[in-house]
């Protein structure tokens, strides 16, 4: 069964203080992985998506790396604006679940001024 | 462009009613999906679409069904809502299925 790990649960962080959050999945095959923001209220945003080991891939303040055991979401002087719910989601490759998104329960990033 | 659209918002409905929670985008996406988002759990799948006429079950099928009679359209029917539907749920598209996608607003459904 797939599984998606996201950590931490939630980050609190000042103003330009940089850090990264971590996803760690485990798939049969990987289609794809999936970086969303979702803000309180609101449907899931895109960010990203990667599809193999060594991918990088940067919008703004935000950069997501993936291996084959983790992806991280490294965010550079972050901020207030930063502040959101990320979501993390596999995609399998084959099989009867080649449609389905496996979602992380997600990190709760707050940025302080 | 709309994107998608989800109606209603919000709704309460008494346990054992039925209602229709409805989708629509404008993106001429051919995969469409459902899921739930409960406090403490990622979003799981309920149903989805590959195309119009084609539909197949997800993650927690149980108590919904759907249908795909246009490229545009998703409803997704709560046959006899329970308080464990309680939940918010999201409708989303994709152009294909390697593609990113796109959710709507999200309704939050109440059952009492």
């Amino acid at each position: 069964e797939d599984q998606v790990t996201q950590s931490p649960e939630a980050l609190r962080l000042q103003e330009g203080e940089s850090s990264s959050l971590n996803c760690s999945y485990t798939v049969s095959g990987l289609r794809g992985l999936f970086w969303y923001r979702q803000d309180p209220g609101k449907g899931p945003e895109f960010l990203f998506t990667l599809y193999s080991a060594g991918e990088e891939k940067e919008k703004e303040r935000l950069k997501a790396t993936l291996t084959k055991k983790e992806s991280f979401l490294h965010i550079t002087a972050p901020k207030p604006e930063d502040s959101a719910t990320y979501l993390c989601a596999v995609q399998a490759s084959g099989g009867g679940s080649n449609y389905k998104l496996t979602f992380g329960k997600g990190t709760l990033l707050t940025v302080n001024p | 462009n709309a994107g998608v659209t989800q109606t209603p918002k919000f709704q309460v409905l008494k346990t054992g009613q039925s209602m229709t929670l409805q989708c629509a985008q404008d993106m001429n996406h051919e995969y469409m999906s459902w899921y739930r988002q409960d406090p403490g759990m990622g979003l799981r799948l309920i149903h989805y679409s590959v195309g119009a006429g084609i539909t197949d079950q997800g993650e927690v099928p149980n108590g919904y069904n759907v249908s795909r009679s246009t490229t545009e359209d998703f409803p997704l029917r709560l046959l006899s809502a329970a308080p464990s539907q309680t939940s918010v749920y999201f409708c989303a598209s994709s152009y294909s299925v390697q593609t990113e996608a796109f959710f709507g607003q999200g309704t939050r459904l109440t059952v009492v």
